[in-house]
């Protein structure tokens, strides 16, 4: 089945650094990609909406330019943390949606635990 | 998106059939039901998902009732690696992503 391989899947990190996080498409295209948030015990909370060459649409509440995302290719997606915080430790998963299709599955990558100390 | 309602867990025995309901009342025509989980520290996984028939494929099976207000996953027997948080989503044909509500966390017993 298609895969989303995402990277790191655990990264630590200083407060005031900032961290980038990978979601690659293995084995097809994906023209929009997907960024989540998921805090202990809750819920997971869409981001932003990716989309390859074009500037990404961020949900409301989600500060574009603290969580920075990037779509230059079919196959690849990153979301940069700047100048992270504790609070914004947490567990990001992407997710690829496939080129055809109505109301067609998404594939989801591993997730990244980022800790920021 | 309209919203599903879900019990927040449910416990079974392993290699017994497992039902986890979801109410989805304001579906709207074109509503794809879908189900993902998520297995503890991982990524969501895709279940299976329906429009109006039932569906069946190698992890579950999925009911829709006649009117679409409701629907029921089934797992035919349930294994100890079945032991997620399972949500029940509805989808329309766009390109939005999917919008996850609490779920329904499902304890396995051995």
């Amino acid at each position: 089945g298609a895969v989303v391989s995402q990277h790191p899947s655990r990264v630590i990190c200083k407060s005031g650094t900032s961290v980038k996080i990978e979601c690659r498409s293995l084995d097809f295209q994906a023209t929009t990609m997907f960024w989540y948030r998921q805090f202990p015990k809750q819920s997971l909370m869409l981001m932003a909406t990716s989309n390859e060459g074009s500037k990404a649409t961020y949900e409301q509440g989600v500060e574009k330019d603290k969580f920075l995302i990037n779509h230059a290719s079919l196959t690849l997606s990153t979301l940069t943390v700047t100048s992270a915080h504790p609070e914004d430790s947490s567990f990001y998963i992407c997710s690829a949606k496939p080129p055809t299709g109505l109301g067609e599955k998404l594939f989801f990558g591993s997730g990244t635990q980022l800790s920021v100390l | 998106d309209a919203k599903t309602t879900q019990p927040n867990s449910m416990e079974s025995n392993e290699e017994e059939p497992v039902h986890l309901p979801c109410n989805h009342s304001t579906i709207s025509g074109t509503d794809y039901i879908h189900w993902y989980r998520q297995l503890p520290s991982q990524g969501p996984e895709y279940v299976i998902h329906g429009l109006t028939s039932n569906v069946n494929n190698r992890m579950a099976s999925l009911a829709i009732a006649e009117d679409r207000k409701s629907s029921t996953l089934i797992l035919h027997r349930a294994t100890l690696r079945d032991a997620a948080v399972y949500y029940c989503i509805l989808r329309g044909g766009g390109a939005d992503g999917l919008t996850f509500g609490k779920g329904t966390h499902l304890i396995i017993q051995p």
